[in-house]
């Protein structure tokens, strides 16, 4: 499965846009982008998911390159309730685990 | 509509001791996998469980071992514990699709 490389952490301010990066150099062709948050003390919630088009759902959207080897995980308008470490994890098919690097530990300010 | 339900929440065992930790998928998934995160780490795969059998497994030693049970709910069992199996065991659940439900987890902590 391929790596993902995400910067440990980013700050935000409340109201802004949080454009949160992930680098996937070696994804295959077959490899989703899946993008998790985790609150402290609480289990992993999904965000969203792409393969290579942009994503847009309630929580998000996603931008992956053309040529897929980054991403960006973009919240429009970041509240305080979007700290949270985020991660970016990339996946075989709808069987294949989900592995989990270090992510991002995103702090929204006021 | 119920989602992961993972029990008990904290829990305390002495080194040397066996664990058994539950886990109720959400309704309607069929597919259980279970991590372990480390404080300050991100969870780590350890096995995934589909039609009562193990399909996946990370890179955890025989210590750890699990099963599913027809109504699709799972344990995980750690025998031998060590000071560094304490940590949050995380359970996610899935059904064909391409996201994991999470539980809330369970705390362990080995003494």
């Amino acid at each position: 499965d391929a790596k993902t490389t995400q910067p440990p952490s980013m700050d935000c301010a409340e109201g802004r846009a949080a454009n949160l990066p992930c680098n996937h150099s070696t994804i295959s062709g077959n490899e989703y982008v899946y993008w998790y948050r985790q609150i402290h003390s609480q289990g992993p919630q999904y965000i969203i998911h792409g393969l290579k088009n942009n994503e847009t759902n309630e929580m998000a959207s996603l931008i992956i390159t053309e040529d897929r080897k980054s991403s960006t995980l973009i919240l429009p308008h970041a509240t305080l309730r979007d700290t949270a470490v985020y991660y970016c994890i990339v996946r075989v098919g709808e069987n294949n685990d989900m592995r989990f690097g270090a992510g991002t530990r995103l702090t929204v300010k006021p | 509509d119920a989602g992961v339900t993972q029990s008990p929440t904290h829990l305390i065992k002495t080194r040397g001791q066996q664990v058994t930790l539950r886990c109720s998928p959400k309704s309607g998934h069929d597919t259980v996998s279970w991590y372990q995160q480390a404080l300050g780490q991100g969870p780590q795969f350890i096995f995934q469980y589909y039609e009562e059998e193990e399909r996946q497994r990370g890179n955890f030693p025989d210590r750890f071992s699990g099963h599913q049970f027809p109504n699709y709910s799972s344990e995980l069992n750690v025998n031998a514990l060590l000071l560094g199996d304490s940590a949050l065991y995380l359970c996610a659940s899935s059904l064909n699709d391409y996201g994991y439900t999470f539980g809330s987890g369970t705390r362990l902590t080995v003494v």
